[in-house]
């Protein structure tokens, strides 16, 4: 079975920018969460989707912001780049169904270089 | 709300010795425990996980028991090798739509 696939793997944008993420999923999967990875700051949770609907938010600013197709495939959108933003974006699939035990198997990351 | 405490390191260890990397939580009812590993560049792989009280996660030589009245899921290693190095993630799902919850992350080095 494919894993979890994320593209780009890396990206350079300048301040101001806006930038588009990909993830596709597991197949079978139906929640993606998507993390911002940065060095003494761990993993910080940024949203997950479920059937194409945001079914959890964190604490992140309304220009970080994420849509999920109906293949279960996600995007998220960062707009007005930020020199701060610059980070490894994770994205994790998992079935998704509360009641069963479930885990989340993770993308390799999209590094984010903003300049 | 839910927390997940790990030591960040770095855990710096010479090849052969065992390792203990410590993982305590705290959340209501019984969530599932996991603890991830990342090597450099690369995203998170699940290790090992246990879903309830005393349960053993077990994978590639590393050890961790679900100990729900210490609520902690120390991750064990009897010996390590070089290529053991990277960051280990220790994290809680509480179930019920709610999110995953990860620790700080611990960095091992592990020299020959």
């Amino acid at each position: 079975k494919a894993g979890v696939t994320q593209t780009p793997r890396y990206l350079i944008k300048t301040r101001g920018q806006q930038v588009t993420l990909s993830c596709s999923p597991i197949s079978g999967h139906r929640s993606v969460s998507w993390y911002q990875q940065t060095p003494g700051q761990g993993l910080q949770f940024l949203f997950e989707y479920f059937s194409e609907t945001q079914r959890n938010k964190g604490n992140f600013p309304g220009r970080f912001s994420g849509r999920q197709f109906s293949n279960s495939r996600s995007e998220m959108n960062v707009s007005t780049l930020e020199l701060g933003d610059s980070a490894l974006y994770l994205c994790a699939s998992s079935r998704g169904l509360a009641g069963e035990e479930d885990t989340q198997y993770f993308g390799p990351g999209t590094r984010l270089t903003v300049l | 709300g839910n927390s997940v405490t790990q030591m960040e390191g770095p855990v710096t260890l010479s090849e052969e010795a065992f390792l203990t990397i410590n993982c305590t939580y705290t959340a209501t009812g019984y969530p599932s425990l996991f603890w991830y590993v990342q090597y450099p560049g690369e995203g998170l792989q699940l290790l090992l996980k246990a879903t309830k009280a005393d349960d053993k996660g077990s994978n590639k030589g590393f050890e961790a028991t679900y100990r729900k009245e210490t609520t902690s899921f120390h991750l064990e290693k009897g010996s390590v090798q070089v290529s053991d190095s990277a960051v280990y993630f220790c994290a809680l799902d509480p179930g019920g739509y709610q999110k995953v919850t990860f620790g700080i992350g611990t960095k091992l080095q592990v020299i020959p």
